[in-house]
């Protein structure tokens, strides 16, 4: 069964960037034909996709936030990487880890349970 | 605001039927791409409803369905049960520049 886990701080200072982990189990990155990302999530507000990565490297960014986001795989450990720069209240969420379909509805068929990043000082 | 348009909330007696609207553009639900379903319950990820405009993942009631129509979509839910009340994202693909993965804002169910 396919597992994915969230890891990073929990407490980010504005202007400073944040490096989230997700790791994977019981499947590989490297799968055909599925992609990799982050939604994530404001309190209290609905799902916002940030990006993802597909198998072959390729990586697609919400244009809101495109200037502003890193996503990468290491498939020698199976892990999942989000950096997102010049960080301001508005960044503060529960940041989802997920896998995805491309067409014809880029479904997401797998969460992790999110972790939650309050940027403050 | 969110590219496809949901209403933030509807209600529903136990053992009524409920249905959610969710509206887009040419340019994703229009444009012949898939809509899904998503609900979260509080405190919990989102979890996969319905698939492919119509499909229901294995351990889905039957009591939830789905369809589409030009440039909307709808999730019914019938034999409305306490456990329904939850939040319910539409999602689809966008061939635009909003993005690749777009949701709706969101419908709070509330069940009376």
């Amino acid at each position: 069964q396919l597992q994915l886990q969230e890891s990073g701080p929990g407490l980010v200072k504005p202007s400073e960037t944040l490096s989230l982990t997700c790791t994977v189990s019981g499947g590989s990155i490297s799968h055909y034909s599925r992609f990799w990302g982050w939604i994530r999530q404001p309190p209290g507000k609905g799902l916002e996709w940030i990006g993802s990565v597909y198998y072959t490297g390729s990586t697609y960014y919400n244009p809101s936030l495109k200037s502003r986001v890193t996503i990468s795989g290491d498939t020698s450990k199976n892990q999942l990487f989000l950096r997102l720069s010049s960080l301001t209240a508005a960044d503060t969420a529960l940041y989802y880890c997920v896998r995805h379909e491309y067409l014809p509805g880029a479904t997401v068929d797998s969460w992790g349970q999110g972790t939650l990043v309050t940027v403050s000082s | 605001q969110s590219v496809l348009t949901q209403p933030p909330s509807v209600s529903g007696a136990p053992g009524q039927r409920v249905t959610i609207s969710c509206t887009g553009s040419s340019s994703n639900i229009g444009g012949g791409y898939d809509v899904q379903w998503y609900q979260q319950l509080p405190g919990a990820a989102p979890k996969l409803l319905i698939f492919g405009d119509v499909n229901r993942p294995s351990g889905v009631p039957d009591r939830f369905s789905g369809s589409k129509s030009g440039t909307s979509a709808s999730l019914a839910i019938t034999g409305l049960q306490a456990e329904d009340e939850a939040i319910y994202y539409c999602q689809s693909y966008d061939s635009g520049l909003t993005g690749f993965v777009i949701f709706g804002g969101g419908t709070r169910l509330t069940v009376l």
